[in-house]
């Protein structure tokens, strides 16, 4: 069974970091691109960056709100993906969910996701 | 950036009846468009990709149309379960955005 389960949410003070984990299983992650979506409280669904497959060079790309902020990475060798979110703000309070990026033909759309885990950000 | 706008914002309906949520993209992206259905306290869940194609799985009462800059997605006959809250997303560029969402009701 495909399954991503999120971890390292909870509450932190403006300007902190937090790092949030997703770890996967029930398909090959080296070959999967991973995105973070996130949610805030009573609103609609916003990108927050993706990470493309080793095999496609790893790299990222970033929603303009949390560029320089916040770090995708990921270690196959755990089947895991990371988000490292640094100077955290108030309108960073959200659920954050990952979820594989699965292509149909050259277009991609948001498969399997996780459960979602709480980030809130307050003082 | 493409501004995804959904329309209308909320929605009240009854079983059985055939429901239409429009979403609108900024610029042409051609049919790279993907609906999603979440319900309260869920994660989102993929319905339609590429416009129109549905996911494995998914009712044939879904169905989803439109090229260009305008999209449709319906459900011909409710069903209880399908009382959701529904969103389009793009994916022709970076960064991918998704539209402001269309709450399903039980009138």
């Amino acid at each position: 069974e495909v399954q991503l389960v999120e971890s390292g949410g909870g509450l932190v003070k403006p300007g902190g970091s937090l790092r949030l984990s997703c770890a996967a299983s029930g398909f090959i992650f080296s070959n999967a691109w991973m995105s973070w979506v996130r949610q805030a409280p009573g609103k609609g669904l916003e990108w927050v960056g993706h990470i493309r497959s080793s095999t496609d060079g790893g790299t990222t790309d970033y929603a303009a709100p949390v560029k320089g902020r916040f770090t995708i990475s990921r270690d196959d060798s755990k089947n895991t993906l990371y988000l490292q979110m640094n100077s955290l703000k108030t309108e960073d309070t959200a659920v954050y969910y990952c979820s594989t990026v699965l292509w149909f033909g050259r277009i991609d759309a948001f498969d399997i996701w996780g459960q979602g885990t709480m980030v809130t950000v307050s003082s | 950036d493409i501004q995804m706008t959904q329309s209308p914002a909320s929605l009240s309906a009854s079983v059985g009846d055939r429901v239409t949520i429009t979403c609108r993209a900024s610029q042409s992206i051609s049919t790279y468009l993907n609906w999603y259905q979440q319900k309260p306290g869920k994660a989102p869940k993929l319905l339609i990709n590429a416009a129109s194609n549905l996911q494995s799985g998914v009712p044939s009462r879904f169905s989803g149309s439109g090229s260009g800059t305008d999209f449709t997605l319906t459900i011909s006959s409710l069903q209880p379960e399908d009382f959701a809250t529904y969103h389009c997303q793009q994916s022709y560029s970076t960064p991918r955005t998704f539209g402001q969402g269309t709450k399903l009701e039980i009138k």
